[in-house]
């Protein structure tokens, strides 16, 4: 178990430019989750996927965003035409999906937009 | 709909002082609750869960978390702080149920400060 990985740590991008976002989960795991933080504030949920399937958005997560999990390991989350206010910590997390089941969260990738 | 809240954005205890942090939730069942905990530059640890049975539950790092269903509240708490324990808390509510996908639902978080 070497834990939740995410690539890369920091991304200092301009407005308008995209951006994605790699996040490798524990390897047994079949849900992965995306979160978004902002400063000050506690995590907020963007999607969740079971194994390759996307079941859930959030409506936080605009057009302009997009998620994929093709394979059911790593998953990809991409930012088109970013604006400064997509500045924040983009959070991934993986679980087993069983009953009471505890999120993993790997360290965030936090994106700066100028 | 779901919500958490943490009532003290802000906290500051001598080394060596107990540690109480609140947490309130709003959902129609019993959810499944969590305590995390988030060094700066670092991802979520959880400290805790409950999902059922005795309702006090320890965690990692002398941690120890009460659910009080008729309170709506899940507090954090320690006996002794140490220095090492300054970080940001996040309580976080579950939902629970056949069609759950298990997303979080986090409070803003409260940020613990320990004076030497």
């Amino acid at each position: 178990d070497t834990g939740v990985s995410q690539d890369p740590r920091h991304k200092i991008t301009k407005r308008g430019q995209n951006v994605t976002f790699r996040c490798d989960p524990i390897s047994e795991h079949n849900r992965l989750y995306w979160y978004r933080q902002t400063l000050g504030q506690g995590p907020e949920f963007l999607t969740y996927f079971q194994n390759e399937a996307q079941l859930e958005k959030s409506r936080l997560l605009s057009d302009r965003f997009s998620a994929e999990r093709p394979k059911g390991s790593f998953s990809t989350l991409e930012i088109q035409r970013t604006e400064q206010g997509d500045s924040a910590m983009y959070l991934c997390a993986s679980s087993s999906g069983q009953p009471g089941e505890t999120q993993y969260f790997g360290p965030g990738t936090r994106l700066l937009v100028l | 709909a779901q919500s958490v809240t943490q009532p003290d954005i802000h906290i500051t205890v001598s080394e060596g002082a107990s540690l109480e942090l609140r947490c309130n939730y709003s959902y129609g069942a019993t959810p499944y609750l969590f305590w995390y905990v988030q060094s700066p530059g670092q991802g979520l640890q959880l400290l805790l869960k409950y999902f059922s049975g005795d309702t006090l539950v320890q965690g990692i790092k002398g941690f120890e978390a009460e659910f009080k269903r008729s309170q709506s509240s899940f507090n954090l708490r320690k006996p002794s702080v140490h220095w090492s324990d300054a970080a940001e808390y996040f309580c976080a509510v579950g939902a629970t149920g056949s069609s759950n996908t298990g997303k979080l639902i986090f409070g803003q978080g409260t940020t613990l400060q320990v004076k030497p």
